[in-house]
């Protein structure tokens, strides 16, 4: 079946600009993470959904960054006023639940940003 | 909190050797753990877990065992090939931080024929 899908694969943007990052979980998967992949820090927890709430948005680096899941399903990573520290690559992964530590996360292919 | 520490890389082996990733974690719970690979231009994949200790992961000839008394989980595999080359990451969830992953910094394998 279908896997976790991302786009776009890449975006390049301008200092200043706002971003959105897509993403497609695995159909009827609950839990859904939102993890960045960068040089200097390695992977990241940013924010996790179960259903269309985020009980746990502890990783966000700051203000200018949001996300929201729509329908239980696709989420936007939103990310205001982007700063070349924010060059990194986003990765979203789903489970069919949290409910036990037995479900394996399964991961998009990322979305590369690049902020000049 | 929850952290891991893994063997710093890059490491370097030839074809058919022996291999070891160390990992060890610290967790407040009793968490599950994982290994990720990521090979070159993919996606992060999950390679094998274990659930709880004493139990062993094992995948594509690739071994690790939960050892709760040294809070350790590393990877072994005895006979590489040019196909493993690929970034490994050690990671472990909880129910205490809402099953989010904890990763290692990832360790870089390249394996030449």
């Amino acid at each position: 079946g279908a896997g976790v899908s991302q786009s776009p694969s890449n975006k390049v943007t301008e200092k200043g600009k706002d971003v959105e990052l897509r993403c497609d979980p695995i159909s009827g998967h609950t839990a859904l993470y939102w993890y960045r992949q960068s040089l200097g820090q390695g992977l990241e927890f940013l924010i996790y959904f179960q259903g269309n709430s985020a009980p746990d948005k502890s990783g966000l680096p700051s203000d200018r960054f949001s996300a929201e899941r729509t329908g239980g399903s696709v989420s936007t990573l939103t990310i205001q006023r982007t700063q070349q520290e924010d060059s990194a690559v986003y990765l979203c992964a789903s489970s069919l639940s949290a409910s036990g530590a037995k479900e394996t996360q399964y991961f998009g292919p990322g979305t590369r940003l690049l902020v000049l | 909190g929850n952290s891991v520490t893994q063997m710093e890389g890059p490491v370097t082996l030839s074809e058919e050797a022996f291999l070891t990733i160390n990992c060890t974690y610290t967790a407040t719970g009793y968490p599950s753990l994982f290994w990720y690979v990521q090979y070159p231009g993919e996606g992060l994949q999950l390679l094998l877990k274990a659930t709880k200790a004493d139990d062993k992961g094992s995948n594509k000839g690739f071994e690790a065992t939960y050892r709760k008394e040294t809070t350790s989980f590393h990877l072994e595999k005895g006979s590489v090939q040019v196909s493993d080359s690929a970034v490994y990451f050690c990671a472990l969830s909880d129910r205490g931080s809402n099953y989010k992953l904890t990763f290692g910094k990832g360790t870089l394998l390249t394996v030449n024929p």
